[in-house]
């Protein structure tokens, strides 16, 4: 059972740099998992960032980037403002038509 | 615009079922995959299904193998996931997405589905 692991949280000051990670139970995260990140706040549909590691969606503001650390994927925010605060998934595609979402990281900014 | 309208939640006995569907307009349906996500109580997103754009591939979460169908009417822009013997973990919203290559590009607001009796 292939499991993406997440931090369950972060926290990060107002203006400051943030990198969330994406990782595998066993093995390395490559670009071939087409790593993708999700921004949801609650009670509202998730909202698409990033995609294929590190191709911002369309209006994705530039603060946000994709890239592989190691043997993960991360998401790094950078000047992070208030409206940041909202959970923030992965995903990673597995190969036969499968993927797997992370658990989330539940980021505050203060 | 792209737009993806979710209906068929509901109030559903554990053992039961219920059909879900997603009205899809803004873009040319048949040219890519969909997928269904849901989404716990409290809790994070599930991948559960994709169907690609003709329909001919069809891929499940293992939590719902065998028990759940995606299907798709190219002609009607809709997409669809039949629940059977549903379970009280089945609870959940149900978001329809729109996939481009391997990501989901688009989300439409979501059906609620509860099991319980």
């Amino acid at each position: 059972q292939t499991v993406v692991t997440q931090e369950p949280s972060f926290s990060v000051s107002p203006g400051g740099t943030v990198t969330l990670t994406c990782g595998l139970s066993s093995g390395s995260v490559s670009s071939s998992n087409y790593p993708s990140w999700y921004q949801q706040t609650p009670g509202q549909a998730p909202r698409t960032l990033i995609y294929s590691t590190s191709t911002r969606s369309s209006g994705v503001p530039d603060r946000f980037s994709g890239s592989i650390l190691g043997n993960k994927a991360a998401l790094t925010i950078t000047g992070a403002q208030a409206d940041d605060e909202c959970d923030y998934y992965c995903v990673l595609y597995m190969g036969g038509g499968t993927r797997v979402f992370g658990g989330g990281t539940k980021l505050t900014v203060l | 615009e792209v737009q993806l309208l979710e209906s068929g939640g509901g109030l559903v006995q554990p053992g039961g079922s219920l059909g879900l569907s997603c009205a899809a307009s803004g873009f040319t349906f048949s040219t890519y995959g969909v997928s269904w996500v849901r989404q716990a109580p409290g809790k994070g997103l599930e991948w559960v299904s994709t169907i690609s754009g003709s329909g001919a591939g069809t891929y499940y979460a293992d939590s719902v193998k065998g028990r759940f169908t995606i299907s798709r009417d190219n002609s009607k822009n809709t997409l669809y996931l039949q629940m059977n013997s549903l379970r009280a973990e089945d609870t959940a919203v149900y978001y329809c997405a729109k996939m481009v290559s391997y990501y989901f590009a688009s989300w439409g607001q979501g059906t609620l589905v509860t099991v319980s009796s």
